[in-house]
């Protein structure tokens, strides 16, 4: 089992639809979940990361984490066809690198 | 912000070269972290560093050595070159102190090797 798992997809979407990406991970003791945007031929950027149990907001962007179910996900309102980007979920278990999950390509359409 | 900097963002080289990356951030962070990334097989950790002249393998350092002799740079070596590392390089930096520290990239080097 991978440490980190996500759907590869890709996820399609229509514009100014939700679009809900997933990731679970295995290590209970994980302490914080990041979620990252990488548009093709980029490197990974930071959008938000999340540590308590619930949901946290930032502009169209919600991530929300259950730690009991272990997983962590990323909810984006109104999406954009510049949202079409791989989404990259990682997790910190204590380890000095983040594990990252494989991606979810998203793809809005217009 | 965090700067993160690949010395070069596109770089062709020749099988058996010995070829050289450099990475450079400017936030004092003590990790700092090699990535290659190929299509269907995510990020992958080469060799990572917590702290200077301090390094640590990571899922697939065959091939590859680093060297960090200041705490802004870590340079990643391809000893000698083989075509099947033909890929992108990422380098990353990450501060101590908090499990809200982020991993910080650059823009990425891709790198041939003929």
């Amino acid at each position: 089992q991978k440490e980190v798992e996500q759907n590869s997809g890709p996820l399609s979407v229509p514009e100014g639809a939700i679009a809900s990406l997933n990731c679970t991970y295995s290590d209970r003791g994980s302490q914080s979940f990041f979620w990252y945007r990488q548009y093709s031929g980029k490197s990974p950027e930071l959008i938000m990361f999340i540590y308590s149990n619930g949901d946290k907001e930032d502009g169209r962007f919600t991530a929300q984490l259950n730690k009991a179910s272990q997983y962590v996900s990323l909810l984006i309102r109104d999406s954009q066809p510049s949202d079409s980007a791989t989404y990259l979920c990682a997790v910190y278990t204590g380890r000095r690198a983040l594990t990252f999950g494989s991606g979810t390509r998203l793809q809005v359409q217009p | 912000d965090v700067k993160v900097t690949q010395s070069s963002r596109y770089l062709v080289k020749r099988t058996g070269e010995k070829v050289f990356l450099e990475c450079v951030q400017d936030m004092d962070h003590e990790n700092m972290f090699w990535y290659r990334q190929d299509p269907g097989l995510g990020l992958r950790l080469i060799y990572f560093s917590y702290d200077v002249k301090m390094k640590e393998k990571g899922d697939i350092p065959e091939g590859y050595s680093v060297s960090r002799e200041k705490k802004e740079r870590f340079s990643l070596i391809l000893e000698s070159a083989s075509t099947n590392q033909t890929s992108m390089y990422l380098c990353a930096s990450r501060g101590t102190g908090s499990r809200n520290q982020p991993q910080h990239f650059g823009d990425g080097t891709r790198l041939s090797i003929l």
